[in-house]
């Protein structure tokens, strides 16, 4: 079972690049949702997908915009990359507004991104 | 809003020792909540969670935390440390179905354990 597939696990970036991470799901989730973590600061939603057609901002949207393409694919995209956007991003899916579920979330292995 | 504060950074245990890793969480609702482990370079794989009446809450590698509203808290134990262990741990919240947060995981900052043999 692939699970959560990000890619590309690693990129470097310099300063005003832009580039897309791509994230696909094979568990029928309904909800996907892009985090970043830093050192010390845990995990910091930046955008998340309830359902296929829509988007919202989490905690940390600047600098980013996502696209729910389809119900297994989301993908965050950085239009200018800062160094502040240096990080490792992580997609996570889960099962919520289904019937019997717990709300828990299923990462991904992480992408590790650093502009220069 | 929810948050999650987690206490110590950093836990260094020896090698059969408890581990004892501290959450408390704020909410003005009843929260599900959840422990994670990061093991280097990989992603978050849950340990345990808490969703419904049971208070005491058991894990996978033998893991288990308490529920205690009147604490507000949902620490991590686990009897005998192994080196296997070592990993980051994370504590996190979110609302209960029809909460505006349900499905939405807010994190603590993690704390790094460490085994010494």
């Amino acid at each position: 079972n692939a699970g959560v597939t990000q890619t590309p696990k690693f990129q470097v970036l310099k300063t005003g690049q832009s580039m897309t991470l791509q994230c696909a799901q094979d568990m029928n989730h309904n909800s996907m949702y892009w985090y970043r973590q830093d050192p010390g600061m845990g995990l910091r939603l930046i955008y998340y997908s309830a359902s296929e057609g829509t988007t919202d901002k989490g905690e940390v949207p600047n600098g980013y915009n996502v696209s729910r393409l389809n119900k297994r694919e989301f993908s965050l995209r950085l239009e200018s990359a800062a160094p502040s956007q240096t990080s490792v991003y992580f997609c996570a899916s889960s099962l919520t507004g289904t019937g019997g579920d717990t709300g828990e979330l299923f990462f991904g292995e992480g992408s590790r991104l650093t502009v220069l | 809003a929810q948050s999650v504060t987690q206490l110590g950074s950093h836990v260094s245990v020896s090698e059969g020792a408890l581990v004892l890793l501290r959450c408390n969480y704020s909410s003005s609702v009843p929260p599900y909540l959840f422990w994670y482990v990061q093991y280097p370079n990989q992603g978050l794989q849950l340990l345990l969670k808490y969703t419904s009446a049971a208070t005491l809450v058991k894990g996978i590698n033998g893991f288990e935390a308490e529920f205690k509203k009147s604490e507000t808290s949902f620490h991590l134990t686990k009897p005998s440390a192994h080196m296997s262990d070592a990993a980051e741990y994370f504590c996190a919240v979110s609302s209960r179905p029809g909460g505006t947060s349900y499905g939405k995981l807010t994190f603590g900052q993690g704390t790094i354990l460490t085994v010494h043999p």
